[in-house]
C-alpha cells in the first residue's frame, strides 16, 4: 500500500493552520497513524487510528479520514511544532510510511 | 523506565554482516509486536521487519532473504541479523513497539536508533 503525502513542505505563521494530507493507494479503513520527527530525534506518535488522540499530545493536533483519504491538522501551531510529519498504515504488511511533510513555523 | 535501546550499528563493507539488538526495559517485549524501521541519511522512514508476539515474522521486499529478525525472551531483546549488506542499507535503524491491541497498529514507543554504514 503506497501512502502519498502532500505537501512536501509547508511554511505557516502561528495564526495559520497546518493541513497535511495522506492518500492511500487502497482502502485501509482507519488504520492510519501520524508521527512527528524533529531533527536528530526518534519519531513520536501523534494520532492513532486516523483520529484518536494520544496521551500527552497537545489538543491542537487532530486527525480525520477513513478509507483512502486522511488529514492531519495543527491548529494555531507553535514554534515547537516545526518538524517533519509522517503518516503510517497498519492495515496490511508490508507496513508503509508516507514520504513526509516538513513544516516550518515562521 | 519504559524504553527501547538499540545497539550493534557499525561501519561494514558491502557484502558484510551485522547483528543489531533492541533491548526493552520496563515492559515485556514478548507481549508486543516489535518492528525495525530505518531511515537513510536525509530520507524518510522505511519499515524493515516485524516480529509478532506469537513468533511470526515478516520482511520488506528490499531485505527479504538477507535479514532475519529474532527474539530472545530471556534477554527481553529482539535482534536483526543483517547479511549480504548493500550500500543502500546505510541508515539509522530504529526499533519500535506496537502494543497490537487490535492486531497491527501504531508504534507508541521508539528507540533512539543505531547507525549502520555500508561502505568500502
Amino acid at each position: 500500500i503506497v501512502l502519498t503525502q502532500s505537501p512536501d513542505f509547508q511554511s505557516v505563521t502561528p495564526k495559520e493552520k497546518v493541513t497535511i494530507t495522506c492518500r492511500a493507494s487502497q482502502d485501509i479503513g482507519s488504520s492510519l497513524h501520524w508521527y512527528q520527527q524533529k531533527p536528530d530525534q526518534s519519531p513520536k506518535l501523534l494520532i492513532k487510528y486516523s483520529s484518536e488522540s494520544v496521551s500527552g499530545v497537545p489538543s491542537r493536533f487532530s486527525g480525520r479520514g477513513s478509507g483512502t483519504d486522511f488529514t492531519l491538522t495543527i491548529n494555531s501551531p507553535e514554534a515547537e511544532d516545526a518538524a517533519t510529519y509522517y503518516c503510517h498504515q497498519s492495515s496490511s504488511v508490508p507496513l508503509t510510511f508516507g514520504g513526509g511533510t516538513k513544516v516550518e513555523i515562521k | 523506565e519504559v524504553q527501547l535501546v538499540e545497539s550493534g550499528g557499525d561501519l561494514v563493507q558491502p557484502g558484510g554482516s551485522l547483528r543489531l539488538s533492541c533491548e526493552a526495559s520496563g515492559f515485556t517485549l514478548g507481549y508486543n509486536f516489535i518492528s525495525w524501521v530505518r531511515q537513510a541519511p536525509g530520507k524518510g522512514l522505511e519499515w524493515v521487519s516485524v516480529f509478532y508476539s506469537g513468533g511470526g515474522t515478516y520482511y520488506a521486499d528490499s531485505v527479504k532473504g538477507r535479514f532475519t529478525i529474532s527474539r530472545d525472551n530471556s534477554k527481553n531483546t529482539v535482534y536483526l541479523q543483517m547479511n549480504r549488506l548493500r550500500v543502500e542499507d546505510t541508515a539509522l535503524y530504529f526499533c519500535a513497539r506496537d502494543v497490537a491491541s487490535r492486531g497491527l497498529g501504531c508504534f507508541d514507543l521508539w528507540g533512539r536508533g543505531t547507525r549502520v554504514t555500508v561502505s568500502s
